[in-house]
């Protein structure tokens, strides 16, 4: 497609669950974001990835969340025992080009709901 | 600790009239800064962006001015169409690092 694409839309779970939300990015696009909005918050960032770069995952809140991204494309976040405070909506973004700033390609999001 | 601040979490225009969404900063090394506009359900899509060696860019009806010394922006939207109500989230960035955003500013353009 041509825009950033995410699944699933929306995800409900029971706590102590792991979830998984993925993000297929622009083609060509070599940086991948992810943040998280939270009710009533900012975006949160989580994480990036750059090329074939070591990601930077100085935003994700805990050991329980973790994220790839396979062959320099598709990313996938993972989060472990869910919690309810990690109910948020997670948005993925891509960035063409070596730089972080600019104009970032924001998918839809994964609405996620831990119960 | 919020780097980035819009203290107002809504406002109400009437159609036809400026639109003025503020944003706060407090890192002095922030040099890059964007306005994003999101509709519900949708992802955040860009609007406007300025440089800090820039005081004002212009993109049609949309204008953002910097006042780095009282690190203060400002969106301003004129005029001010239905069309235009959103959440308005301002972000900035230092150098090569990921972008920060504010909470947002929700618009409403009456008719």
């Amino acid at each position: 497609g041509a825009g950033v694409s995410q699944s699933p839309s929306n995800k409900v779970t029971e706590k102590g669950k792991d979830v998984e939300l993925r993000c297929d990015p622009i083609s060509g696009h070599t940086a991948l974001y992810w943040y998280r909005q939270s009710l009533g918050q900012g975006l949160e960032f989580l994480i990036y990835f750059q090329g074939n770069s070591a990601p930077d995952k100085s935003g994700l809140p805990s050991d329980r969340f973790s994220a790839e991204r396979t062959g320099g494309s598709v990313s996938t976040l993972t989060i472990q025992r869910t919690q309810q405070e990690d109910s948020a909506v997670y948005l993925c973004a891509s960035i063409s080009g070596t730089g972080l700033t600019g104009e970032l390609f924001f998918g839809e999001g994964s609405r996620l709901t831990v119960l | 600790d919020q780097q980035v601040k819009q203290n107002s979490p809504s406002l109400s225009v009437q159609e036809g009239r400026i639109s003025i969404l503020n944003c706060d900063y407090t890192n002095s090394m922030f040099d890059y800064f964007l306005w994003y506009k999101k509709y519900p359900a949708e992802g955040p899509t860009f609007l406007i962006s300025i440089s800090s060696i820039k005081d004002k860019n212009e993109d049609g009806r949309f204008t953002v001015f910097l006042n780095k010394s009282a690190k203060h922006l400002s969106l301003h939207i004129v005029p001010s169409q239905p069309g235009d109500s959103a959440v308005y989230f301002c972000a900035a960035s230092e150098g090569n690092t990921p972008l920060v955003f504010g909470k947002g500013t929700r618009l409403s353009v009456i008719a």
